[in-house]
């Protein structure tokens, strides 16, 4: 059975702090790692998509890639209220074929002003 | 460009009834992903089709199937309803190879009476 792992939270962090959302997953043939936001009652949104090992920033976000500790993670530089939602970690993996993807739980964040 | 429309919006449904959602995808993309999402949790891969065909499947009873039409639209079929088929079913495009990511529709909520 492939798993995200996510802690629910809620992670509660102060405007114009940063966040650091964390994510491990359990099948090592993992290719593909994603960040979604999903504010309550919608449906999730892309952030960032990560491929390779390091460090990939696109704006306020960074994601960062250790396939060696099969670790995913997300920082949010300068924290606002509107990132008050829940972020989820979704892996893919190669298998039969076709690329089946596998979501975490999400980590709930909270930023207070 | 066309995002992923699903329909309905909101569906109640008495257990042991049949019910069918519907999904167009984004233009452009070739695959559909269908999502279990209860309350809480992150979305389950239900199953996934390509070129009208079931190319994954997650960890789903028989019950749920599904169908791509040739212009890449889906329709998810959930069989003798049961009352913790309530949730909310989201679908999602992609291409084949979903590096880019996933592309979700704003969801079906549904509640089995």
């Amino acid at each position: 059975q492939k798993e995200v792992e996510q802690n629910s939270g809620p992670l509660s962090v102060p405007e114009g702090a940063i966040a650091s959302l964390n994510c491990t997953y359990s099948d090592r043939g993992s290719q593909s790692f994603f960040w979604y936001r999903q504010y309550s009652g919608k449906s999730p949104e892309l952030i960032m998509f990560i491929y390779s090992n390091g460090d990939k920033e696109d704006g306020r976000f960074t994601a960062q890639l250790n396939k060696a500790s099969q670790y995913v993670s997300l920082l949010i530089r300068d924290s606002q209220p509107s990132d008050s939602a829940t972020y989820l970690c979704a892996v893919t993996a190669y298998s039969g074929g076709s690329y089946i993807p596998t979501f975490g739980r999400g980590t709930s964040l909270i930023v207070h002003p | 460009e066309t995002g992923v429309t699903q329909s309905p919006t909101h569906l109640i449904k008495t257990r042991g009834q049949q019910v069918t959602l519907r999904c167009s995808s984004q233009s452009g993309h070739n695959t559909v992903s269908w999502y279990q999402q209860a309350l809480g949790q992150g979305p389950q891969f239900i199953f996934q089709y390509y070129r009208e065909e079931e190319n994954g499947r997650g960890n789903f009873p028989p019950r749920f199937s599904g169908l791509q039409f040739p212009n890449y639209s889906s329709e998810l079929n959930v069989n003798a309803l049961e009352l913790d088929d309530s949730a909310l079913y989201l679908c999602a495009s992609s291409f084949s190879n979903p590096a880019g990511g996933y592309t979700f529709g704003s969801g079906t909520r549904l509640t089995v009476v």
